[in-house]
């Protein structure tokens, strides 16, 4: 079965800091992983997805998402935090094949600090 | 715009009196979803339903509904709201590759 943890329910950088968080996964076939952003009063929505192509995944906002099969990790990062990072991020896993269900982490919240 | 649309996006009911959530998808997506979300528990799948006419329980079903009998459509039923059912409620659906587009919400108080 699979199943995501994310390390930190709360994070706190300050503005333009490195954003860091992380995200760890159990799979046993090759699974597609995505980052999810979610603003106040706000649905989900996709920064980023993994699946099998470039280990090194570039999102909307500036993120990226690096996949490490070694160490079953899909940590999310961005260079400088900006105010308006302020949300919810939820990492999530799926097998690899299409319409396959889709596990959700917990979630991190993400404070920045001006 | 493609867009996942649900209503009422806020209510608060009594105990036992019956009450839908209505979603609506103009993606043309085949798989629709019902999720709840609540504080460290990330998201829960209640119902799903990969085409019309097809639904299946997902991980938290007890005391939900669903029904699909239209493409575009997939409303969330509580026949009988219990206050543990307050929750934020996600309408959603799965495209190709597992990308999911959620609604907005619905925040559903029961008291």
């Amino acid at each position: 079965a699979q199943s995501v943890t994310q390390l930190g329910s709360h994070v706190s950088v300050s503005e333009g800091a490195l954003v860091l968080l992380r995200c760890n996964y159990s799979s046993s076939v090759p699974p597609y992983l995505f980052w999810y952003v979610q603003y106040p009063n706000q649905g989900l929505q996709l920064l980023l997805k993994y699946t099998s192509a470039a280990t090194l995944v570039k999102g909307i906002n500036g993120f990226e998402a690096e996949f490490k099969k070694s160490e079953t990790s899909f940590h999310l990062t961005k260079p400088s935090a900006h105010m308006s990072d302020a949300a919810e991020y939820f990492c999530a896993v799926s097998e690899g094949t299409s319409y396959d269900k889709v596990i959700f982490g917990p979630g991190t919240s993400l404070s920045v600090i001006p | 715009e493609a867009q996942v649309t649900q209503n009422p996006r806020y209510l608060i009911t009594v105990t036992g009196k019956k009450l839908t959530v209505t979603c609506s998808q103009n993606m043309n997506h085949e798989y629709m979803s019902w999720y709840r979300q609540d504080p460290g528990l990330g998201l829960r799948q209640i119902y799903y339903s990969m085409n019309v006419e097809v639904t299946d329980k997902g991980d938290v079903p007890e005391g939900y509904k669903v029904s699909r009998k239209e493409k575009r459509n997939f409303p969330l039923i509580l026949e009988s709201p219990s206050p543990n059912q307050t929750s934020l409620y996600f309408c959603a659906t799965q495209g190709a590759g597992n990308t999911i587009y959620f609604g907005e919400g619905s925040w559903l108080t029961v008291v």
